[in-house]
């Protein structure tokens, strides 16, 4: 069955590094989501990338869908305290009902 | 709106006892799913349901059973409590699960089976 893998499972950095984080699948993706879950709180939807090599920026997070739809990534410039929380990739199979499958997640924590 | 919510948000369970969890939301959404999330694991589907009186299994579907007599509720019941089954519970809607439709979820519910 569908996997999609996350890497690293957890990150630490100071405050004003730099973040990135990796999303694999084992299947080619009709497309990809990304979800942050601040501490103790629930999943919130931050974007959806469609088209092959795609690139989208929110602010200081940068988004990236591979060539091949195989993978994604996100990109966070400079951190801040508030970017705490876990990332989640959600990807989006083709074909009949389109299942999300939520990747493991990455666990980031921004030291001021 | 008050989007999706679950009820209870905390409940302690003994081995062997039942329950139910509900979810609703005011959104009209067709679709909802429940996950569970563990440490490490990621969030898992556990059903998922494409309309009002239909039901499908997820990933991790074992041990439990869901409900969705109305378009905006959507039960997952446990009929015997394991203590694999502590976990945070995630209810979620979305609008239809084609291409792109973001999921929405509610607030979680933190169940300790002991």
């Amino acid at each position: 069955g569908q996997q999609v893998m996350q890497i690293p499972q957890y990150q630490h950095v100071q405050e004003g590094e730099d973040f990135t984080t990796y999303c694999n699948s084992s299947t080619t993706l009709s497309n990809i989501q990304w979800y942050k879950q601040r501490p103790g709180g629930h999943p919130v939807f931050l974007i959806q990338l469609v088209k092959s090599g795609e690139v989208k920026k929110q602010k200081r997070l940068t988004f990236q869908f591979g060539e091949a739809k195989k993978n994604s990534s996100l990109h966070i410039t400079a951190t801040q305290t508030t970017d705490v929380g876990t990332y989640f990739c959600a990807a989006v199979n083709s074909g009949g009902y389109q299942k999300v499958t939520f990747g493991t997640g990455t666990k980031l924590q921004v030291i001021p | 709106n008050a989007g999706v919510t679950q009820t209870p948000k905390f409940r302690v369970l003994k081995t062997g006892q039942s329950m139910t969890l509900l979810c609703a939301q005011d959104m009209n959404h067709e679709y909802m799913y429940w996950y569970r999330q563990d440490p490490g694991m990621g969030l898992r589907l556990i059903h998922y349901s494409v309309g009002e009186g239909t039901t499908a299994k997820g990933e991790v579907p074992d041990g439990y059973n869901v409900s969705r007599l109305k378009k905006q509720n959507f039960l997952l019941g446990l009929e015997s409590a394991a203590p694999s089954q502590t976990s945070v519970y995630f209810c979620a809607s979305s609008y239809w699960a084609g291409l792109g439709e973001t999921q929405y979820f509610g607030p979680g519910t933190r169940l300790l089976v002991l």
